[in-house]
């Protein structure tokens, strides 16, 4: 079966500080990738997409950048992190069809 | 701009009782999704519902889709304390949604013991 990994769960950065979340993927081959950001009592909001190993979309100018080095694995960054950039982090892939999506459990960043 | 908005945004019953939450949307799609998130964890798919469907059901849950009025409900009968959490209607950026999906900002459904 397929499952997602995603961390560090909790993440309390400085601003001006670097961000690495990573998230990887069981059970599955060339997955399409995503990263979402939710911001407090807010839906999701998609950030980035990948269809393949160095294929990256973004669907919204940030301070955020994403890569995928491996088959299965997703990485979000910042070279340097704003106040904005708080929220809930959640990484997911596409399943087979019927197509609905997996997500990870989340990464709860705050940046003071 | 957001393409799914549920409605209530909060609601608040008995348990036992039903529940039933709306979505809109906007453009064409060829699926709709319903998802489920408890309080600080990751999304749960629930139910995909495709255009040429108008009811599906899965459990206590029935999704239903009117293409025409560019809508969807969710119902959850009997419900249950663990059946509260936020309820969000998704549908994809383009196509089969390779490229993501657009969420409503969700429906917040507290059970009542």
């Amino acid at each position: 079966s397929q499952t997602i990994h995603q961390w560090p769960a909790t993440l309390v950065q400085p601003v001006g500080s670097p961000l690495s979340l990573e998230c990887t993927v069981e059970g599955t081959s060339n997955p399409n990738l995503y990263w979402y950001r939710q911001a407090a009592g807010r839906g999701l909001q998609l950030l980035f997409y990948s269809v393949g190993i160095g294929q990256i979309s973004s669907e919204v100018p940030q301070n955020l950048s994403a890569s995928r080095p491996q088959d299965r694995q997703f990485i979000l960054s910042s070279k340097k992190l704003l106040l904005s950039d708080s929220g809930f982090y959640l990484c997911a892939h596409r399943d087979k069809p019927p197509y609905g999506y997996t997500f990870g459990s989340g990464t709860r960043l705050t940046v003071v | 701009s957001q393409q799914g908005e549920e409605d209530p945004q909060a609601l608040s019953i008995q348990e036992g009782e039903n529940a039933t939450m709306n979505c809109s949307y906007k453009t064409s799609i060829n699926n709709l999704q319903w998802y489920r998130q408890n309080s600080g964890r990751g999304l749960v798919h629930l139910i995909l519902i495709r255009s040429n469907e108008r009811e599906k059901h899965s459990g206590r849950l029935r999704v239903t889709l009117d293409t025409s009025k560019k809508s969807s409900s969710l119902l959850i009968t009997a419900s249950r304390a663990a059946d509260t959490a936020s309820y969000f209607c998704a549908t994809p950026h383009s196509g089969g949604g390779a490229d993501g999906l657009t969420f409503g900002k969700g429906t917040h459904l507290i059970i009542q013991p």
